[in-house]
Protein backbone atom coordinates (compact mmCIF):
# COMPACT_ATOMS: atom_id res chain seq x y z
CA UNK A 1 0.00 0.00 0.00
CA UNK A 2 0.95 3.15 -0.86
CA UNK A 3 2.02 5.42 2.12
CA UNK A 4 4.99 6.58 4.49
CA UNK A 5 7.10 4.25 6.05
CA UNK A 6 9.05 4.99 8.92
CA UNK A 7 11.36 2.72 10.97
CA UNK A 8 12.02 1.17 14.04
CA UNK A 9 8.71 1.51 15.56
CA UNK A 10 10.05 1.21 19.06
CA UNK A 11 13.82 2.07 20.23
CA UNK A 12 15.02 2.30 23.98
CA UNK A 13 18.48 4.18 23.93
CA UNK A 14 20.73 5.32 26.42
CA UNK A 15 21.34 8.84 27.30
CA UNK A 16 24.09 10.21 25.25
CA UNK A 17 23.56 7.60 22.23
CA UNK A 18 22.99 8.09 18.62
CA UNK A 19 20.17 7.07 16.36
CA UNK A 20 18.41 7.64 12.79
CA UNK A 21 15.05 7.37 12.18
CA UNK A 22 14.41 6.36 9.23
CA UNK A 23 11.29 7.67 6.91
CA UNK A 24 10.26 6.89 3.20
CA UNK A 25 7.29 8.08 1.33
CA UNK A 26 6.10 6.32 -2.27
CA UNK A 27 3.61 8.71 -3.33
CA UNK A 28 6.07 11.27 -4.99
CA UNK A 29 5.37 14.46 -2.53
CA UNK A 30 7.79 17.11 -2.50
CA UNK A 31 7.24 17.82 1.27
CA UNK A 32 8.20 15.95 3.68
CA UNK A 33 8.14 16.32 7.77
CA UNK A 34 9.08 15.07 11.60
CA UNK A 35 6.90 15.88 14.54
CA UNK A 36 7.41 14.95 17.92
CA UNK A 37 3.99 14.34 19.96
CA UNK A 38 4.10 14.65 24.17
CA UNK A 39 1.29 14.43 26.14
CA UNK A 40 -0.51 18.26 26.19
CA UNK A 41 1.26 19.39 23.55
CA UNK A 42 0.26 17.97 20.60
CA UNK A 43 2.34 17.75 17.31
CA UNK A 44 5.63 19.74 17.41
CA UNK A 45 7.45 20.80 14.26
CA UNK A 46 10.72 19.41 14.44
CA UNK A 47 12.52 19.98 11.01
CA UNK A 48 10.74 20.28 7.16
CA UNK A 49 11.41 19.63 3.78
CA UNK A 50 9.76 22.11 1.07
CA UNK A 51 11.57 19.84 -1.27
CA UNK A 52 14.31 17.76 -2.62
CA UNK A 53 17.85 19.33 -1.53
CA UNK A 54 16.16 21.67 1.22
CA UNK A 55 15.70 21.62 4.85
CA UNK A 56 14.42 24.29 7.37
CA UNK A 57 13.88 24.43 11.29
CA UNK A 58 11.05 23.60 12.52
CA UNK A 59 9.50 25.03 16.50
CA UNK A 60 12.11 22.16 18.24
CA UNK A 61 15.23 21.54 16.05
CA UNK A 62 17.69 21.53 19.25
CA UNK A 63 19.37 18.46 19.40
CA UNK A 64 18.22 17.24 15.84
CA UNK A 65 19.56 16.88 12.61
CA UNK A 66 17.87 15.72 9.09
CA UNK A 67 19.26 14.84 5.51
CA UNK A 68 16.70 14.72 2.62
CA UNK A 69 18.48 11.75 1.02
CA UNK A 70 16.48 11.76 -2.14
CA UNK A 71 12.85 12.75 -2.96
CA UNK A 72 11.49 9.52 -0.90
CA UNK A 73 13.58 9.49 2.18
CA UNK A 74 13.58 11.99 4.77
CA UNK A 75 15.86 11.05 7.88
CA UNK A 76 16.09 12.28 11.36
CA UNK A 77 19.39 12.20 13.64
CA UNK A 78 19.92 12.17 17.37
CA UNK A 79 23.34 12.82 17.71
CA UNK A 80 23.42 12.39 21.70
CA UNK A 81 19.96 11.61 22.96
CA UNK A 82 18.80 12.95 25.90
CA UNK A 83 15.34 12.13 28.07
CA UNK A 84 13.62 15.12 27.44
CA UNK A 85 13.75 13.33 23.53
CA UNK A 86 11.75 10.57 24.84
CA UNK A 87 8.06 11.37 22.29
CA UNK A 88 6.53 9.94 20.23
CA UNK A 89 8.27 10.61 16.51
CA UNK A 90 6.07 11.05 13.18
CA UNK A 91 6.80 11.58 9.74
CA UNK A 92 4.74 13.01 7.60
CA UNK A 93 4.62 14.00 3.54
CA UNK A 94 2.44 16.33 1.45
CA UNK A 95 1.43 16.53 -1.86
CA UNK A 96 0.93 20.21 -3.07
CA UNK A 97 -2.47 19.53 -5.07
CA UNK A 98 -3.93 17.60 -2.16
CA UNK A 99 -2.86 20.04 0.61
CA UNK A 100 -2.95 17.15 3.07
CA UNK A 101 -0.70 15.17 5.03
CA UNK A 102 0.22 11.49 5.37
CA UNK A 103 1.50 10.47 8.49
CA UNK A 104 3.65 7.58 9.09
CA UNK A 105 2.71 5.13 12.04
CA UNK A 106 5.36 6.65 14.48
CA UNK A 107 8.56 5.90 16.35
CA UNK A 108 8.10 5.61 19.89
CA UNK A 109 11.42 6.65 21.56
CA UNK A 110 12.60 6.50 25.00
CA UNK A 111 15.52 7.57 26.25
CA UNK A 112 16.78 6.49 29.41
CA UNK B 1 0.37 35.12 12.94
CA UNK B 2 -1.67 32.03 11.81
CA UNK B 3 -3.19 29.93 15.26
CA UNK B 4 -5.76 27.06 15.79
CA UNK B 5 -7.48 26.66 18.83
CA UNK B 6 -9.01 23.37 19.97
CA UNK B 7 -10.86 24.87 23.50
CA UNK B 8 -11.64 21.23 24.88
CA UNK B 9 -8.92 18.65 26.11
CA UNK B 10 -12.00 16.16 26.10
CA UNK B 11 -15.66 15.51 24.66
CA UNK B 12 -17.49 12.84 26.47
CA UNK B 13 -20.64 11.89 24.61
CA UNK B 14 -23.26 9.06 24.64
CA UNK B 15 -23.41 6.66 21.71
CA UNK B 16 -26.16 7.24 19.36
CA UNK B 17 -26.28 11.05 20.69
CA UNK B 18 -24.61 13.81 18.02
CA UNK B 19 -21.12 15.15 18.90
CA UNK B 20 -19.56 18.25 17.87
CA UNK B 21 -15.79 18.85 18.33
CA UNK B 22 -15.11 22.43 18.09
CA UNK B 23 -11.94 24.68 16.20
CA UNK B 24 -11.25 28.13 15.64
CA UNK B 25 -8.71 29.46 13.61
CA UNK B 26 -6.85 32.53 12.85
CA UNK B 27 -4.77 33.30 9.42
CA UNK B 28 -4.07 36.61 7.34
CA UNK B 29 -5.69 35.06 3.69
CA UNK B 30 -8.19 32.36 2.95
CA UNK B 31 -8.21 29.26 5.44
CA UNK B 32 -7.11 25.70 4.19
CA UNK B 33 -8.90 23.56 7.40
CA UNK B 34 -8.43 19.83 7.99
CA UNK B 35 -9.17 17.77 10.36
CA UNK B 36 -7.40 14.44 11.14
CA UNK B 37 -8.32 11.51 13.95
CA UNK B 38 -5.33 9.49 15.58
CA UNK B 39 -6.49 6.27 17.07
CA UNK B 40 -4.42 4.82 19.83
CA UNK B 41 -1.01 3.70 19.02
CA UNK B 42 -1.48 4.80 15.23
CA UNK B 43 -0.62 7.95 13.15
CA UNK B 44 -2.49 10.84 12.08
CA UNK B 45 -5.68 9.82 9.64
CA UNK B 46 -6.81 12.21 7.37
CA UNK B 47 -10.75 12.97 7.70
CA UNK B 48 -11.70 16.29 5.82
CA UNK B 49 -11.08 19.94 4.10
CA UNK B 50 -12.28 22.76 3.46
CA UNK B 51 -10.47 24.69 0.79
CA UNK B 52 -13.32 26.12 -0.99
CA UNK B 53 -17.06 25.78 -2.13
CA UNK B 54 -19.51 24.82 0.04
CA UNK B 55 -19.29 25.47 4.07
CA UNK B 56 -20.51 22.32 4.93
CA UNK B 57 -17.45 19.60 3.95
CA UNK B 58 -18.23 15.80 4.34
CA UNK B 59 -15.51 13.16 5.08
CA UNK B 60 -14.69 10.01 6.30
CA UNK B 61 -16.34 7.26 8.58
CA UNK B 62 -19.73 9.70 8.62
CA UNK B 63 -17.94 12.62 9.87
CA UNK B 64 -18.58 16.58 8.56
CA UNK B 65 -17.28 19.84 9.43
CA UNK B 66 -19.08 23.76 8.99
CA UNK B 67 -16.98 26.34 7.99
CA UNK B 68 -17.78 29.73 9.27
CA UNK B 69 -16.05 32.40 8.19
CA UNK B 70 -17.85 34.80 10.17
CA UNK B 71 -17.15 33.04 13.65
CA UNK B 72 -13.38 31.63 12.05
CA UNK B 73 -14.50 28.28 13.11
CA UNK B 74 -14.68 25.05 11.77
CA UNK B 75 -16.13 22.46 14.07
CA UNK B 76 -16.25 18.74 13.64
CA UNK B 77 -19.60 17.27 13.98
CA UNK B 78 -21.30 13.75 13.42
CA UNK B 79 -25.25 13.15 14.12
CA UNK B 80 -24.79 10.13 15.84
CA UNK B 81 -21.12 8.74 17.75
CA UNK B 82 -20.25 5.35 18.20
CA UNK B 83 -18.04 3.90 20.91
CA UNK B 84 -15.46 3.34 17.64
CA UNK B 85 -15.24 7.10 17.86
CA UNK B 86 -13.29 7.27 20.70
CA UNK B 87 -9.89 8.92 19.50
CA UNK B 88 -7.86 11.87 19.90
CA UNK B 89 -8.86 14.41 16.95
CA UNK B 90 -7.00 17.41 15.58
CA UNK B 91 -7.60 20.15 13.46
CA UNK B 92 -5.10 22.08 11.08
CA UNK B 93 -5.17 25.17 9.13
CA UNK B 94 -2.36 27.06 6.76
CA UNK B 95 -3.23 29.96 5.01
CA UNK B 96 -3.99 29.23 1.22
CA UNK B 97 -2.70 32.91 0.23
CA UNK B 98 1.14 31.63 0.67
CA UNK B 99 3.59 29.16 -0.28
CA UNK B 100 3.81 28.27 3.02
CA UNK B 101 2.78 24.97 2.85
CA UNK B 102 3.31 24.00 6.60
CA UNK B 103 0.14 23.13 8.43
CA UNK B 104 -0.61 24.85 11.95
CA UNK B 105 -2.13 22.47 14.57
CA UNK B 106 -4.36 22.26 17.36
CA UNK B 107 -3.64 20.69 20.71
CA UNK B 108 -6.44 18.16 19.97
CA UNK B 109 -9.50 17.25 21.44
CA UNK B 110 -9.72 14.14 22.95
CA UNK B 111 -13.19 12.13 22.17
CA UNK B 112 -14.68 9.48 24.21
CA UNK B 113 -17.80 7.88 23.54
CA UNK B 114 -19.82 6.03 26.26
CA UNK B 115 -21.85 2.45 25.31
Amino acid sequence: NAGVTQTPKFQVLKTGQSMTLQCAQDMNHNSMYWYRQDPGMGLRLIYYSASEGTTDKGEVPNGYNVSRLNKREFSLRLESAAPSQTSVYFCASSDPRRNGYTFGSGTRLTVV
Amino acid sequence: AQSVAQPEDQVNVAEGNPLTVKCTYSVSGNPYLFWYVQYPNRGLQFLLKYITGDNLVKGSYGFEAEFNKSQTSFHLKKPSALVSDSALYFCAVRDGAGNNRKLIWGLGTSLGVNP
